[in-house]
């Protein structure tokens, strides 16, 4: 265990649907990453939230946002889904640069 | 801006043969660089991380990554390979206020 906990594990929904990953991360960490990983795209990093506030943006889709409440977890929200959103979302928390800590990530299916 | 391009993205290798995967960096800045491993349907794992001390870093599992400024280079090795160490390895580069930017990622294969 990491540490870092996402829910949910697995999920498979419909085409223009709208989905919510959860991220909690590892205790004292301030800082939160949400990163997308496919076959064709690799591993990229969509946004950064630190204590609270946005701190750097990624490639990430006007489709999706995000958003850290005060107790530091983190959702990541996606909307109209498309079939090339099927991919594994990973968030991963850090309190400084020396390294993050990846949750297990969450698999999302559009089907 | 940062980034890392590693060299192959398969890599077979023996059982107790030397492990070698490669990762060349671009940054204007000095990095912080870094070797994650992901073994099927889990998250990265830190392997090791070089943050500006010593360019001979080791890490878990018997894996040692050494910075070289002049080649811009920051490749792992271990040198014997075990089953166990069969997995897709990722090196990434992050600075101070940066968010990390991973290389395509290298599977390794090892082969009884």
């Amino acid at each position: 265990d990491s540490g870092v906990t996402q829910t949910p594990k697995h999920l498979i929904t419909a085409t223009g649907q709208r989905v919510t990953l959860r991220c909690s991360p590892r205790s004292g960490d301030l800082s939160v990453y949400w990163y997308q990983q496919s076959l064709d795209q690799g591993l990229q990093f969509l946004i950064q939230y630190y204590n609270g506030e946005e701190r750097a943006k990624g490639n990430i889709l006007e489709r999706f946002s995000a958003q850290q409440f005060p107790d530091l977890h983190s959702e990541l929200n996606l909307s109209s889904l498309e079939l090339g959103d099927s991919a594994l979302y990973f968030c991963a928390s850090s309190r400084d640069h020396y390294g993050y800590t990846f949750g297990s990530g969450t698999r999302l299916t559009v089907v | 801006a940062q980034s890392v391009t590693q060299l192959g993205s398969h890599v077979s290798v023996s059982e107790g043969a030397l492990v070698l995967l490669r990762c060349n960096y671009s940054s204007s800045v000095p990095p912080y660089l870094f070797w994650y491993v992901q073994y099927p349907n889990q998250g990265l794992q830190l392997l090791l991380k070089y943050t500006s001390a010593a360019t001979l870093v080791k890490g878990i599992n018997g894996f040692e990554a050494e910075f070289k400024k002049s080649e811009t280079s920051f490749h792992l090795t271990k040198p014997s390979a075990h089953m166990s160490d069969a997995a897709e390895y990722f090196c990434a580069v992050t600075h101070l206020n940066n968010d990390m930017r991973f290389g395509a990622g290298t599977r390794l294969t090892v082969k009884p």
